[in-house]
Formats: structure tokens, sequence, C-alpha cells
């Protein structure tokens, strides 16, 4: 069975920290793991990652994949109250069109 | 248009009702996709539609019962709910063939009394 997990499930942060959030998967047939963000509702797109150490950037945040060790970052430097949100990691589509989702981080930043 | 919509935003209804919630994209994508996400936790896939087609049913009860009408729109009818049904109800789309991100709706957040 597809598996995604992500870590930490929770953080507090001040503004200004430079967060890491982890997601490691175990997938039959991987194809992308896509990062969003969630604040109240709709999960908005991050990033899409498919190739290992390809570093995709926008703004302060950044992203990376190790398709060997199966595992990708989230990086956001200098955070701002902003942020604030859970981050969703989610891998596929697989054959059937699904996207296995993780658990998400849920950040927290403080003024 | 990057947008899918999702109508209504919010949602009460009783156990004997019958509602439908509606969604709608116009950025030509064939896949569309119907999760489910109870408080504090990842969206849940209930449904997806190829080609207006239903590929997926995750052993979703039959009181819920999705109907792709047009390569536009999805609608996910619902009857007999259980207070244990509430939660958001998120529509998705995305185009079919290679890896490609999926578009979310801002949700229906639904309540059964």
């Amino acid at each position: 069975e597809d598996k995604v997990v992500q870590s930490p499930l929770s953080l507090v942060v001040h503004e200004g920290d430079t967060v890491t959030l982890n997601c490691s998967y175990e997938v039959t047939n991987f194809r992308s793991l896509l990062w969003y963000k969630q604040e109240k509702k709709a999960p908005t797109f991050l990033f899409m990652l498919t190739s290992s150490g390809i570093e995709k950037k926008s703004g302060r945040l950044s992203s990376i994949l190790d398709k060997k060790e199966l595992f990708s970052i989230l990086n956001i430097t200098a955070t701002q109250t902003g942020d604030s949100a859970v981050y969703l990691c989610a891998v596929g589509p697989d054959y059937g069109q699904n996207f296995v989702f993780g658990p998400g981080t849920r950040l927290s930043v403080l003024p | 248009d990057t947008e899918v919509t999702q109508t209504p935003k919010h949602l009460v209804m009783g156990m004997t009702n019958k509602k439908s919630l509606k969604c709608e994209q116009h950025m030509g994508h064939r896949a569309m996709y119907w999760y489910k996400q109870k408080a504090k936790k990842p969206p849940e896939l209930m449904f997806v539609y190829s080609y207006e087609k239903l590929s997926i049913n995750e052993s979703v009860p039959s009181r819920f019962s999705p109907e792709c009408p047009n390569s536009s729109l999805l609608n996910l009818h619902l009857h007999a709910l259980q207070p244990e049904d509430s939660a958001l109800y998120l529509c998705a789309s995305r185009t079919l063939g290679g890896n490609t991100e999926a578009f979310f709706g801002q949700g229906t957040r639904l309540t059964v009394v």
C-alpha cells in the first residue's frame, strides 16, 4: 500500500525563523511528488518534483527531491505569519490518477 | 481561468434531505476528483472521473452518488447522510497524461444534523 509520511506533524516558530519540513514516501510506481499549502480551505499548489537533486524555488520557499532515499524537503526562509498553514505532501498520480496525501505539517508562525 | 469553482460554500442538511454539491472548471481538465477532508486530516479520495467516466470509487457508501454530466462539471448527490459525514468536500481537477498538478476548489463545508 502506498504511504506518505510527514514530519514534524506540528511546528511553532517565530517570524524570521527558517523551517524545514520533511516528506518521505513508499509507493509502487513513483511519478511525482507535490507540495501544497492549505490555509482555511483549498490546498494551493506549491511545487511538483519529478527529478532528484533539482531544487525548485519560489520566493522564500524551496524544495528538493531525493529519489534514492525516497524523501523530499520543503524549506521556508525568513518565515512570516502568513506562512502559517498546513503543508501537505502528496505523491502521484498513480495509474488510477490518484494522489496519496501525507498527514500534513501544521506550521504556526508567531509574530 | 485557472479556477475550480464549488457551490455551495456551506451546506447544512438533515439526515433525510437530498442535496447536491457542484464543481465546475473551464481549464479543459479531463480528470476530476471528489475528496473528503475531516478536521486536522489530509484529503481522502472518494471518486475519480477520467474522460467523464468513473474510474475510481474508493468504497464510498451509496448515500454519496457522483455524476459527471460533461467535461466541465462534476456533481456529488447526497442522500440520507449521517452526522459523521460532516466534513469539507473538495473538488479537484487536472490534465490527464503526464505529471500535472491537481487544482483544488475552495470546498463545501457540509454539516449533517
